[in-house]
């Protein structure tokens, strides 16, 4: 079936990096993608990746991809505290992409000052 | 406008009425989507528009849910009987939908929908 799974907490110190993990299960997938979630507003997106990649780099973000494990993470250098919020993993299991995305429940990231 | 805009941005009813959620996508995007997120969960899936037509409606979780796109532009998710477990966040996303990452899909900033 389709699911993804992420941890739901994570804790970090202002200036040191993030990693977030997510794990998918349809090797159909096309594209994944990174979300952010502020406290009451909608989703914002970060960054995707075509699963033809292994690696994206986005200025502070860089999103890395095991397509033989279903693996995907995000790395967020020099952490700050807006950066905290919810992110979710999304996978969209159709191929050209088009279609329901499929999300993990989030992982919630603290920054600490 | 710049982005998806979703109305109202807070609805409370009661069991058993009716309600009509409204997006409005990005100009020029021709999909559409619904998707309801509940309190500690991500979003799930519920409906998706083509243009004016309705390509894949298998998240709807029952017939009380109904949703349509007239002019293949605003969109109204109806909702009828309203029961206290539809009480989520409902959120409407737009992607161009003209292959390759074009397809990434814009998410509005969501309706309350609380069911007293």
């Amino acid at each position: 079936g389709e699911d993804v799974e992420q941890s739901l907490f994570l804790s970090v110190r202002e200036g040191d990096s993030s990693v977030i993990n997510c794990t998918y299960t349809d090797s159909s997938s096309t594209y994944l993608y990174w979300y952010k979630q502020e406290p009451g507003a909608g989703l914002q997106l970060l960054t995707y990746i075509f699963s033809n990649m292994d690696m994206k780099q986005d200025q502070r973000l860089t999103v890395l991809l095991n397509k033989k494990d279903k693996h995907l993470s995000l790395r967020i250098a020099d952490t700050q505290t807006g950066d905290s919020a919810i992110y979710f993993c999304a996978e969209s299991p159709r191929r050209g992409s088009q279609g329901n995305l499929i999300f993990g429940k989030g992982t919630k990231l603290s920054v600490k000052p | 406008g710049a982005g998806v805009s979703q109305t109202p941005s807070n609805k409370v009813t009661e069991k058993g009425k009716y309600v009509e959620l409204r997006c409005d996508p990005i100009s020029g995007h021709t999909a559409l989507y619904w998707y309801r997120q509940s309190l500690g969960q991500g979003p799930e899936f519920l409906i998706y528009f083509q243009g004016t037509g309705a390509a894949d409606d298998s998240g709807l979780p029952n017939d009380r849910f109904f949703a349509v796109r007239p002019e293949g532009s605003v969109s109204t998710l109806k909702i009828q009987r309203t029961e206290r477990g539809d009480s989520a966040v409902y959120l409407c996303a737009s992607s161009l939908t003209g292959g390759g990452d074009t397809d990434t899909q814009y998410f509005g900033p969501g309706t309350r929908l609380t069911v007293l």
